[in-house]
């Protein structure tokens, strides 16, 4: 009963390769994101939607495309995969978009190295 | 954008002694969290502040939200080896209209049992 569930748990592939991460969340929660963590742990945020609706688009390359076919699932293509690609990618969820009470719950990752 | 200087980077104790971190911002947030990091995992959160001067604790884990709104510490007495792994802080600044969080850059913590 995995709270954010993402797959998959790690993905090896090749440069050129189009690849996509899945992620959905049994908490009920509207707001769902995508976090990068580099090499040296610091997560950063990439996308948000709230209702199926983006909500924040960080400065990240038109290669990754996030698409949430409903509140429960945000999921993530990226296209064209580069070696600067190669992290781990977080899903998480909140309540609201409000930070009161409604901390981000994270999943357990997904470790993408591209070669 | 708003910044966060978590210290220390890194922090070797032993079973027993006591810890604490910090993390200091350029701007107010009004929310701070801390959340935990083991290997292989997501981060998990551990305590959520959202009042300035806040003192809450959460079993061996005690957290401050700065009466200036731009720090936080997190103590961890009596630390044991499971306590072992990255810890993070976050803060949020609901001025905008998303809720974005900014993270510390992390402490890792060893603990020698």
């Amino acid at each position: 009963d995995t709270a954010v569930s993402q797959t998959p748990k790690y993905l090896v592939t090749q440069m050129g390769n189009d690849k996509s991460i899945k992620c959905e969340q049994n908490l009920g929660h509207d707001t769902m994101y995508w976090y990068k963590q580099d090499s040296k742990k610091f997560l950063k945020i990439m996308f948000s939607y709230n209702n199926k609706e983006l909500i924040i688009n960080e400065t990240v390359p038109n290669r990754f495309s996030p698409k949430s076919p409903d509140k429960a699932h945000l999921n993530l293509h990226i296209n064209s995969l580069e070696l600067g690609d190669s992290a781990v990618y977080f899903c998480a969820s909140s309540l609201g978009t409000n930070s009161y009470n409604s901390p981000l719950h994270f999943g357990n990752g997904t470790r993408l190295t591209v070669t | 954008g708003q910044q966060l200087n978590q210290s220390p980077q890194s922090m070797f104790i032993q079973e027993g002694e006591d810890v604490s971190m910090n993390c200091t911002s350029s701007s107010i947030f009004n929310t701070w969290l801390w959340y935990k990091q083991d290997p292989g995992e997501g981060p998990v959160l551990l305590i959520a502040l959202y009042k300035a001067g806040e003192l809450t604790s959460n079993g061996r884990l005690t957290a401050q939200f700065g009466i200036t709104r731009k720090d936080s510490f997190l103590n961890i007495s009596a630390s044991i080896p499971s306590d072992v792994g990255i810890y993070f802080c976050a803060g949020q600044w609901d001025g905008g209209s998303n809720y974005k969080l900014t993270f510390g850059k992390g402490t890792l913590l060893t603990v020698n049992p």
